[in-house]
């Protein structure tokens, strides 16, 4: 099984409030994982991406970070959430010729 | 800077309708393209990979086509259940790790 499981589903933050979205992977070990967001109008935007424990690559300044703690465990965070930070977010493993599978997605609101 | 822009951003079918939608790109050396659908509320689910131009690929009513500049999902006598948002990505030659840059979609209603 390839399956990823994120969660929460949903979630609804203050400004300023902090966050962390955890995303697991099943599979094959040492899986390429990926967070983006997708929001109203606009295309999926990669954020962060990770090719091992520890080893993470940001795609786009902001206030958010990632982490990789465990090889099947990709983490996002941020201290102070803004109103820009509501999306969709989406964690994603690479598959080959498969390109990505995706999660089901948070979808986050900050109020 | 490498670009992808689907069209049209949102299309409405009589159910039995056949039509296209488009995915054009401007990259600098393309590895694979690929079309994925989209359900409200959840993630992106794989259909196609595309590698050269020339290429085809088929999956009940879809059928996907590259050229050197850009893609067709072709939907033949669409039904209600292939309503659905549907996104193009691009996958670049010497890019690290297998990134995408994915295009905003085309929303595809088919009505009954």
């Amino acid at each position: 099984s390839q399956t990823i499981h994120q969660w929460p589903a949903t979630l609804v933050q203050p400004v300023g409030s902090p966050l962390s979205l955890e995303c697991t992977v099943e599979g094959t070990s040492n899986p390429n994982l990926y967070w983006y967001r997708q929001a109203a109008g606009r295309g999926l935007q990669l954020l962060f991406y990770s090719v091992g424990i520890g080893q993470i690559s940001s795609e786009v300044p902001q206030n958010l970070s990632a982490s990789r703690p465990q090889d099947r465990q990709f983490i996002l965070s941020s201290k102070k959430l803004l109103l820009s930070d509501s999306g969709f977010y989406l964690c994603a493993r690479t598959e080959g010729a498969y390109g990505y599978t995706f999660g089901s997605g948070t979808r986050l609101t900050v109020v | 800077e490498d670009q992808v822009t689907q069209s049209p951003e949102a299309l409405r079918l009589q159910e039995g309708e056949s039509s296209s939608l488009n995915c054009s790109y401007t990259v600098s050396g393309l590895r694979g393209l690929f079309w994925y659908r989209q359900d409200p509320g959840k993630g992106p689910e794989f259909l196609f990979t595309l590698y050269s131009a020339g290429e085809e690929k088929e999956k009940e009513r879809l059928k996907a086509t590259l050229t050197k500049k850009e893609s067709f999902l072709h939907i033949t006598a669409p039904k209600p259940e292939d309503s659905a948002t549907y996104l193009c990505a691009v996958q670049i030659a010497g890019a690290g790790s297998y990134q995408l840059t994915f295009g905003k979609g085309t929303k595809l209603s088919v009505i009954p």
